[in-house]
């Protein structure tokens, strides 16, 4: 069964350093994964997602995550943070193909300094 | 883009009483509807996996006569709480997948109350 792991409850950056949010996925078959952004009392939003194809993905809002199967990992990175990208991120694998019910990791909560 | 609307965004009500919850994809034919439960500070919890047309499925230890679905078209779903509890309290998110990229697309959830 796919699981995701997100290393790091909480991320506190300064405006303009690098964002760098951890994720590790444990799957048997090529996963479909995804990263996500939540605003306070809000739905999620894609930012991007790795569906097989290159593995260097780059999604909305600057942000880019890099898919490494020797690692079982999907980091997520963004060069310089904004006061906006302070938010919720989760990491998510999609169960068996596209369609299936999606496994999110616990959430990391971005926290940006001025 | 694909879009899903999620009503009410807000809603309080006594205990005992029902509420309905609706997602509506409005570009799209949502296939497959997922409905999430959120705790504050934490994940997303699968509560079920809806095929339009089908019953839906729910995960481990989700009260399914408590936690009514119905997906009947390939635009609409809703949940329903039944006789609802403090602690149903909790924030309800929909997601939406089907035709034609398959992806996923989040409603903007639900705060509900129970008092």
């Amino acid at each position: 069964a796919q699981s995701v792991t997100q290393l790091g409850s909480h991320v506190s950056v300064s405006e303009g350093a690098l964002v760098l949010l951890r994720c590790n996925y444990s799957s048997s078959v090529p996963p479909y994964l995804f990263w996500y952004v939540q605003y306070p009392n809000q739905g999620l939003q894609l930012l991007l997602k790795y569906t097989s194809a290159a593995t260097l993905v780059k999604g909305i809002n600057g942000f880019e995550a890099e898919f490494k199967k020797s690692e079982t990992s999907f980091h997520l990175t963004k060069p310089s943070a904004h006061m906006s990208d302070a938010a919720e991120y989760f990491c998510a694998v999609s169960e068996g193909n596209q369609g299936g019910k999606l496994i999110f990791g616990q959430g990391t909560e971005l926290s940006v300094k001025p | 883009g694909a879009v899903v609307s999620q009503h009410p965004s807000r809603v309080i009500c006594k205990s005992g009483t029902s509420v309905k919850i609706e997602c509506r994809s409005l570009d799209f034919q949502a296939t497959t509807m997922f409905w999430y439960r959120q705790f504050p500070k934490q994940s997303l919890m699968l509560m079920a996996t809806s095929n339009e047309g089908s019953k839906a499925t729910y995960e481990q230890g989700v009260e399914k006569d408590k936690f009514l679905i119905n997906h009947a078209s390939l635009t609409l779903s809703t949940l329903t709480v039944t006789s609802a509890h403090p602690e149903d309290s909790s924030f309800y998110i929909c997601s939406a997948s089907g035709q034609p990229n398959y992806g996923y697309t989040f409603g903007s959830g639900t705060r509900l109350t129970v008092v």
